[in-house]
């Protein structure tokens, strides 16, 4: 692994069914993020870690939980999808919670049906 | 974090410097000015940040004026591949939390 990695790349889920978005990071970043961007507005944060065992509330977290029980990984739950859940994901981590050069996941397209 | 604004779209020859400008008439002291860039269908890349010197590095120049109220960041070869839209934000130094992404610019680089 170099870098940060989602998974899966994309995926079509049904309403009310439950769903785990991957991302690993393997360069020992203390801080990790989830966002999501939808056309027209941007990327919007999640949740986020500063860091193993800590997690905050981002800007749109309902719907959603995270865990951080390592360094290396922080999955995203969403926990009974709903249509308005579809969007990119971009999982995001940086050096520590002030260092503002984030290295960005590749993302995971999902569509809730 | 202070507001910025951007052109929502330039175009660009390759080969070509492209000079992409962003206002932020009202940066404080102690705030950074980052570029970010998002080619289609992939997730933002960073690009340089700078406080009030100019600042190069292999991917690109960041000019900010003196007065810090606007900056410019420069590819001075641009290539297809630069092809992006780019985000400048304006962030206190060492502050917690998310990036704010804005609209950005829509580059494209034409052959």
């Amino acid at each position: 692994i170099a870098g940060i990695t989602q998974a899966p790349t994309s995926q079509i889920l049904a309403a009310g069914r439950r769903m785990t978005l991957r991302c690993t990071q393997d360069m020992r970043h203390n801080a990790m993020y989830w966002y999501r961007q939808d056309l027209g507005l941007g990327l919007r944060l999640i949740h986020y870690s500063n860091t193993a065992g800590t997690t905050g509330k981002g800007e749109v977290p309902d719907g959603y939980s995270v865990s951080r029980a390592n360094t290396d990984d922080f999955p995203l739950t969403l926990a009974s999808a709903v249509p308005s859940q579809t969007s990119v994901y971009f999982c995001a981590s940086s050096r520590d919670s002030s260092y503002n050069e984030q290295f960005f996941g590749p993302g995971t397209r999902l569509t809730v049906l | 974090d202070a507001k910025t604004t951007q052109p929502p779209s330039m175009d660009c020859a390759e080969g070509r410097a492209a000079n992409l400008p962003c206002n932020h008439s009202t940066i404080s002291g102690n705030e950074y000015v980052y570029w970010y860039r998002q080619i289609h269908s992939q997730g933002p890349q960073y690009i340089i940040h700078g406080l009030k010197n100019n600042e190069t590095n292999e991917m690109a120049s960041l000019i900010i004026t003196e007065d810090r109220k606007s900056s410019t960041l420069i590819l001075p070869h641009a290539t297809l591949r630069d092809t992006a839209v780019y985000y400048c934000i304006v962030r206190v130094g060492g502050s917690q939390g998310n990036l704010i992404f804005g609209k950005g610019t829509k580059l494209s680089v034409k052959p």
